[in-house]
């Protein structure tokens, strides 16, 4: 069975700060994905990113970085230089890589405060 | 942009009460889903639908649900006889079918349902 962890229930930090987001996943599949959505207050869920368990290169895009540590089976997400834009509910997910078929497993989300 | 689209975005109900919810997926998906989010949980897969009939579904989707797609372009959920605990918000979701590299999972904005 997948299963997918958030620890951080909330958190806040000031603007400006940087923060981490933090995911650890479990699967038996040796092929999977794992993505990450932000639900900000208006409630729709806007993908940010998907990684395949191949491709354990950090990504960067703007001031979002993702780390990806198989030997630890983690998927953490950092926000640079927060805004208060980035407020919002932050899931991460994982998905079993077989055709066509994207049950995502979603963690319980973060809830992330930016505070002016 | 093409975007799913989801109606109504909030409907309320009195329990025991029949109600559909609809959405329209992108014009070229194949593959259609429905996941639910109860008030401040995570969110979770009820099913997925390709090929005009379902290809897995999860525990909460009892045979209170049903899910069709009665033409070209809609697909629709269905609760039967509605229950407090179905209050949630439903989010209806597609991707293109075709290949193990799966890719993003597009999410409509969701549509409230409330059980009085």
């Amino acid at each position: 069975a997948q299963k997918v962890t958030q620890a951080q229930t909330e958190i806040s930090v000031v603007e400006k700060e940087d923060v981490t987001l933090d995911c650890v996943y479990e699967t038996r599949d040796t092929t999977y994905y794992l993505f990450w959505y932000k639900q900000p207050p208006s409630g729709e869920l806007v993908f940010l990113i998907r990684r395949n368990s191949f491709d354990e290169q950090n990504e960067i895009s703007g001031r979002y970085s993702w780390n990806f540590q198989k030997s630890t089976s983690s998927f953490n997400f950092t926000i640079t230089a927060s805004q208060v834009v980035d407020s919002a509910v932050y899931f991460c997910a994982l998905s079993e890589a077989w055709f066509g078929n994207e049950k995502l497993t979603f963690g319980t989300g973060t809830r992330l405060t930016i505070i002016p | 942009e093409p975007e799913v689209t989801q109606t109504p975005s909030h409907q309320v109900t009195q329990m025991g009460q029949e109600v559909i919810l609809r959405c329209v997926p992108i014009s070229n998906h194949l593959y259609f889903y429905w996941y639910r989010q109860i008030l401040g949980q995570k969110v979770e897969f009820l099913v997925s639908f390709y090929n005009n009939e379902i290809s897995e579904k999860s525990e909460i989707f009892d045979d209170q649900f049903s899910v069709e797609r009665p033409d070209g372009s809609n697909f629709t959920l269905k609760i039967r006889s509605t229950k407090l605990e179905d209050s949630a918000m439903y989010f209806c979701a597609s991707t293109e079918a075709g290949t193990r590299n799966t890719g993003e999972l597009f999410f409509g904005e969701g549509s409230r349902l409330t059980v009085l």
